[in-house]
């Protein structure tokens, strides 16, 4: 049973667009992080957050921001994509402690910018 | 600035070789350190350590973390094929209820037949 869910799967978009990328979780936990993985790279952090309506910067924010309007759902924005920023997309979600072994990802988002 | 470092970056190795994958990490206010595996999806979750000199084994995977030397290492014997994936070390920062995770670049490991 998929306890996150990243809706869009697979996207093309032209440079220049405004992208939404949005994570849902069930499982009412506290922390959200937004990463992407790049063929080795790992996976860099975006942005994360701990709470409703807050965020904190992460290793690459430049870019990209966020949106935490309820507990459930942390949306990554794109405001004027690039190629650069074409990419795997992985969303991820924990209890706030950070306990290791509760730590939940979604399927990922592959964006294609053109 | 927080890092997670991990080597090789990719591995060659044939059925039945033993591995050993390197993670170091430097960071501040260490809380965990995790290895997952993640074979084209998501990550899923092998180990979590968080004492020094305490190893952890699940089947023919171990993995023991250094916290004097800031550092752990991930252990496959007798590899399969099923073993190929990319493993990915990860370390939990904070304290309380907020907390960050940050990965290393990943060890791709490839086991021919």
């Amino acid at each position: 049973d998929v306890k996150v869910t990243q809706s869009s799967r697979y996207l093309v978009k032209r440079t220049g667009e405004k992208v939404f990328l949005e994570c849902v979780q069930d499982m009412d936990h506290e922390n959200m992080f937004w990463y992407r993985q790049d063929p080795g790279l790992g996976l860099r952090l975006i942005y994360f957050s701990y709470d409703v309506k807050m965020k904190e910067k992460g290793d690459i924010p430049e870019g990209y921001s966020v949106s935490r309007e309820k507990k459930e759902r942390f949306s990554l924005i794109l405001e004027s994509a690039s190629t650069n920023q074409t990419s795997m997309y992985l969303c991820a979600s924990t209890v706030g402690g950070l306990s290791g072994n509760t730590i939940y990802f979604g399927e990922g988002s592959w964006l294609t910018v053109v | 600035e927080d890092k997670v470092v991990q080597s090789p970056l990719s591995l060659v190795v044939h059925e039945g070789d033993t591995v050993t994958l390197n993670c170091s990490y430097e960071v501040t206010n260490f809380r965990s350190l995790l290895w997952y595996k993640q074979e084209k999806k998501a990550p899923t979750f092998l180990f979590m350590l968080t004492s020094s000199g305490i190893e952890k084994k699940s089947g023919r995977l171990s993995s023991i973390l250094d916290k004097k030397e800031l550092f752990s290492i991930l252990n496959i014997t007798a590899t399969q094929t099923g073993d190929s994936a990319i493993y990915l070390c990860a370390v939990v920062l904070g304290s309380g209820n907020t907390g960050k995770l940050i990965f290393g670049q990943g060890t791709t490991l490839q086991v021919k037949p």
